[in-house]
């Protein structure tokens, strides 16, 4: 089974531009979920999605940040007029269910976003 | 405030030793996952964790479970060079905001382990 596919892997953008970046989940999960992870700091939760629905954005920036999982497609993190500071490593996971024993997530290989 | 503490942050061992690494947390987690990562990569997953006072183990690596769920430790016996990485605990459940969907990662323990 191939793992979660995220593209690109390195993403470089100029202050003000926009940054896509893109997520396949594992084949049969149907559950997404996307994370930051800032140098020196540990991985946090941004979003939540299934198929067609935002479950749970709390994590994600209010502005200029939206997410989408459409019925058809690769799930899409979108960063508008990207600043510095969004300059980080983008992860993208997927899982089966909710309702397994445990909860486990796969995560992709990440891309790597720098603004310049 | 960091919900899920890990110590040590950085260990440089020789090979052939054993090691302990330890995540650690005032909050309950209804499960608990090790991960490990490499530069440039994504976290790939060890092992999940359910019950208080659970043990698993995988080849080399021993995973416990406090028996209150706030707690577990990483094991590794006859540490190799492929073992070098950044070991991550996450926890899911009522300490990350009582969603079993959302994991609170620690910061890591960041093993390398020199031939």
């Amino acid at each position: 089974n191939a793992g979660v596919m995220q593209n690109p892997r390195h993403l470089v953008r100029r202050r003000g531009q926009e940054a896509r970046l893109r997520c396949s989940p594992m084949k049969g999960h149907s559950h997404v979920y996307w994370y930051r992870q800032l140098p020196e700091e540990g991985l946090k939760f941004m979003v939540y999605l299934q198929k067609e629905n935002i479950i749970d954005e709390s994590g994600m920036p209010k502005e200029r940040f939206s997410a989408e999982f459409p019925k058809e497609g690769p799930s899409i993190l979108r960063i508008q007029q990207v600043v510095r500071g969004d300059s980080a490593a983008y992860f993208c996971a997927s899982s089966p269910t909710l309702w397994d024993r445990g909860f486990e997530a796969f995560f992709g290989q990440g891309t790597r976003l720098t603004v310049v | 405030t960091q919900l899920l503490e890990q110590s040590p942050q950085f260990l440089s061992i020789q090979e052939g030793e054993n090691l302990t690494v330890y995540c650690n947390s005032s909050s309950v987690f209804s499960s608990l996952q090790w991960y490990r990562q490499e530069p440039g990569e994504g976290p790939v997953l060890l092992v999940t964790v359910v019950t208080g006072g659970e043990v698993k183990k995988l080849k080399r690596l021993t995973f416990q479970f406090g028996d209150a769920r706030k707690d577990s430790s990483l094991h590794i016996t006859a540490a190799q060079p492929g073992d070098t990485g950044l070991y991550l605990c996450a926890g899911a459940g009522e300490g990350s905001g009582g969603s079993n969907y959302k994991l609170t990662f620690g910061k890591g323990t960041l093993l390398t382990v020199n031939p």
